[in-house]
């Protein structure tokens, strides 16, 4: 069965530094998702991405967020200056289809640590 | 905006006890509901769906029924099982715009202990 994959599975950085969190989507999806998740809290949206633009963004990202479509397969967000309440677990997702009860596939996930 | 709320957690059961979670929601028109689940050390796996009031999605012995009355997507299993202890999400998806994205309740945490 197709599957979102996500690399790596766990980071650690530095305050201040830059990270790329890596993410294919399944090869047929047209919509694209971060969703991230801070220990013990709920899964909040961060951005969607269709035909190679935003789509949609949450207040959450902010000008240190940048998303990217770099080859047609991968699926990258970036963090330019990371801080420390960026640690948490990033989601990426895709789906097939925008409309109706199309399923969201979300990957493992990459769990982010900034000291 | 959009919202989902879930009852608090976490729930604690024996096993084949029966299980409720509560879910509600506030959205215009006829979101697409959704019951996510978590494993632990893993990410989310969609469990169930429903895409139209009075719909009652279904999978491993879990449901849930679409109440566009009540607002409401409550999730039931009749007999738990130890494998079940997971944190379980509420979600839904606006029918607004297309490609729109899932809002998350607070999900609950379910421990059921043999």
């Amino acid at each position: 069965e197709p599957e979102v994959t996500q690399t790596p599975s766990h980071q650690v950085t530095q305050m201040g530094q830059e990270v790329i969190l890596r993410c294919v989507p399944i090869s047929n999806h047209l919509y694209f998702y971060w969703y991230r998740q801070i220990l013990g809290q709920k899964v909040e949206f961060l951005v969607s991405f269709y035909n190679n633009e935003i789509s949609e963004k949450s207040e959450i990202f902010d000008d240190q967020f940048s998303v990217e479509r770099p080859d047609g397969s991968n699926f990258t967000l970036k963090i330019r200056s990371t801080k420390l309440e960026d640690s948490a677990m990033y989601f990426c997702a895709s789906i097939e289809r925008g409309a109706g009860g199309y399923e969201q596939y979300f990957g493992p996930g990459t769990r982010l640590t900034v000291t | 905006g959009d919202s989902v709320t879930q009852m608090e957690g976490p729930v604690t059961l024996s096993e084949e006890a029966f299980l409720t979670i509560n879910c509600t929601y506030t959205a215009t028109g006829y979101p697409s509901l959704f019951w996510y689940v978590q494993y632990p050390g893993e990410g989310l796996q969609l469990l169930l769906k429903a895409t139209k009031a009075d719909d009652k999605g279904s999978n491993k012995g879990f449901e849930a029924t679409y109440r566009k009355e009540t607002t409401s997507f409550h999730l039931e299993k009749g007999s738990v099982q130890v494998s079940d202890s997971a944190v379980y999400f509420c979600a839904l998806r606006s029918a607004e715009t297309s490609g729109s994205r899932l809002t998350f309740g607070e999900g609950t945490q379910l421990t059921v202990n043999p």
